[in-house]
Formats: C-alpha cells, structure tokens, sequence
C-alpha cells in the first residue's frame, strides 16, 4: 500500500508558465518531507526538506508547502523552463522508523517551447 | 569534488552469477543506503547503513547482501541474481540518519540486466 500518493501524474507546461505538483500522505508520525527532481536515467536531486513543523521552504523557483492537518503537500514552480522537465518526488520520512523512507512513485513534469 | 560513485554503471548479466554493485562517498557520511527504482513503483529502499558494521533491511532486502566495512564503501552483493532483479539501482549517503533534516546525495545509478 503505497502511502504517499501524487498527482497528476503527467503534466505538460509552456515555458515560463507555473505549476503546482500535490503531494497527499497518510504516513503518520513523519519526521520530514522531501522533494526530489529526478531527471531521466539519473539520480535524484534534493529541492526541499521541511520538517512536520515548517510550513513552507524554498529553493530558487521552487516552493514546497506543507499542511500537516490535511496531510498534503505542494511543490510550486514559478516560470518555469526548459530544463525543469523531469521526475518530481515526493517523500516521507516516518517517525521512529530508524532511518527509512516512504517514497511517492512521482510526477513527471514536460516543460515545452 | 563531493560525490557518490557506483560502478558499473551499466551490467548485463545472467542468472545465478554473482556480481557486486560498489559504492563510495567522498563526504565522511555515515549513513548510506540502496534503492531500486522500477516503472510505476518508484524507489524502494533494500538495505541502508547508519554506520560502519551496522546494516540494516529496507524495504525490499530479498536476494541482496550488504557490508559496511568502511565509512567510505557501501557494496550491494547478489549472490544469486534473478530476472525480477532486473531494475536501476541508486546508491546514497547523508550525513545523519534521514529522520534528521539532512540532504540526501544519490549516485548516477547502475542499470542492470539479468537475464
């Protein structure tokens, strides 16, 4: 049972439109959320890491939010361009797991002309 | 130049042939771990080290072995290697254990076959 689920799973932008990728989690407690940018055949890069505390964090164009009373968080992206074409990843990281992660299967973003 | 190695990078290999995955860091980490990554299932964790001599099972540790003889290496042994491990590998390492806010450093990945 996957327990962090996002969404869409495809999304295709012009560049220097924004866009916004959901991220809903049933893993509770969590310690942390990550977002991942995973360009293809490569491994993935870290963007943001909030604590259950933090409600947003940002890095450069891109703004993650978090609302641990709904379970949901979000990574916006601001005009976005060519090179942000890729795999975003949303993960959990749960409470008193020692060291593991709960990883969401990811959106993949096209960024076009 | 801070980075997580693994090699080979691509492997083609047959069933029941042994092979290793090596992985090094360069950043005095203490934890690192190993994921496969496979369409529509995302990354799942196998095995992951919180430090040296101490491993431990992820989420998919079947078939796989790991040792952590050094800070630096963090190997991933198939004993017995089997088409459903055909997949893309990813090593990583952070400074602490990933309940804790710190980065997560993935290698470039190992793609491999076993046929």
């Amino acid at each position: 049972k996957n327990q962090v689920e996002q969404s869409p799973q495809s999304l295709i932008i012009l560049e220097g439109k924004n866009c916004t990728l959901q991220c809903n989690y049933t893993v509770s407690p969590f310690s942390n959320l990550r977002w991942y940018k995973q360009d293809t055949g490569r491994g993935p890069v870290s963007l943001t890491i909030m604590t259950f505390s933090e409600n947003t964090k940002s890095n450069g164009r891109y703004t993650a939010t978090l609302d641990a009373d709904t379970k949901q968080s979000s990574l916006h992206i601001t005009a976005s361009q060519l090179s942000d074409s890729a795999s975003y990843i949303c993960v959990v990281s749960p409470t008193g797991t020692a060291s593991k992660l709960t990883f969401g299967t990811g959106t993949r973003l096209q960024v076009t002309l | 130049e801070a980075q997580v190695t693994q090699n080979p990078r691509y492997l083609i290999t047959v069933t029941g042939k042994k092979l290793t995955v090596t992985c090094s860091q360069n950043m005095n980490h203490e934890y690192m771990s190993w994921y496969r990554q496979d369409p529509g299932l995302g990354l799942r964790q196998i095995y992951y080290s919180m430090n040296v001599e101490v491993t431990d099972k992820g989420d998919v540790p079947e078939g796989y072995k790991v040792s952590r003889k050094e800070k630096r290496n963090f190997p991933l042994i198939l004993e017995s290697p089997s088409p459903n491990q055909t997949s893309l590998y990813f090593c990583a390492s952070s400074l602490g254990g990933l309940a804790g806010p710190y980065e997560q450093y993935f290698g470039p990945g190992t793609r491999l076959t076993v046929t």
